[in-house]
């Protein structure tokens, strides 16, 4: 079945801990993208990738990191998180760019104390 | 600025018609999306417009004017499983910017 899947789907954790939030597809998407969604803001880009080895800031990239080693994976790293990263992260792929239907991931509530 | 704006709340009653607009402004336009987002699941594509007029598809249809900064998404004979939110979202020039949604209930 063609997806995204994300782990965890659900994660308590404290402020200054490590965590990375990891992202598949099996689609061989080029672009990958990681959103959060925040009551009264809606959906914001954090960071995306265009292919491999290429990634870029979205609205929001500030306490993010990314990487894109391989095609299908596209993992969130918050190397300090603070309690404004509790959020719902989505990560999404598309076949080519943001022109085309993205397919979002079933999403990662993530609380920060 | 980037400024995407849609009605924050709608209702409807089952089976008739309800429109939900959303006016842009962006810099760059390169399209404009619709997705459905039930409540703590990931948003699902319903609508890709990038020329203007209507886009039918079933019971949903997403009309778009590119010289008014303009979209809707029209849902006919609606079900209660339409209960959902609906995401209107601009492609600039390297973005997809989303606007907040509109929560949509459907009594019956």
């Amino acid at each position: 079945e063609a997806q995204v899947t994300q782990n965890p789907r659900y994660l308590i954790t404290v402020t200054g801990k490590k965590l990375t939030v990891t992202c598949s597809q099996n689609m061989n998407h080029e672009y990958m993208s990681w959103y959060r969604q925040d009551p009264g803001l809606g959906l914001r880009q954090i960071y995306y990738s265009m292919n491999v080895e290429v990634t870029d800031k979205g609205d929001v990239p500030e306490g993010y990191k990314v990487s894109r080693k391989e095609k299908r994976n596209f993992p969130l790293i918050l190397e300090s998180p603070s309690p404004n990263q509790t959020s719902l992260y989505f990560c999404a792929s598309s076949l080519g760019g943001t022109s085309l239907q993205q397919f979002f991931g079933p999403g990662t509530r993530l609380t920060v104390l | 600025g980037q400024n995407i704006d849609q009605p924050t709340e709608m209702t409807a009653t089952e089976g008739a018609i309800v429109q939900i607009n959303c006016t842009y402004q962006t810099s760059g336009f390169n399209g404009l999306f619709w997705y459905q987002q039930h409540a703590g699941e990931a948003p699902t594509f319903l609508s890709y417009n990038v020329l203007d007029g209507l886009e039918e598809k079933g019971r949903f249809s997403s009309f778009l004017s590119r010289s008014k900064g303009y979209s809707y998404l029209l849902l006919k004979e609606l079900q209660m499983k339409d209960s959902a939110s609906y995401l209107c979202a601009v492609l600039t020039d390297d973005k997809l910017i989303f606007g907040t949604g509109t929560r949509l209930q459907v009594f019956p």
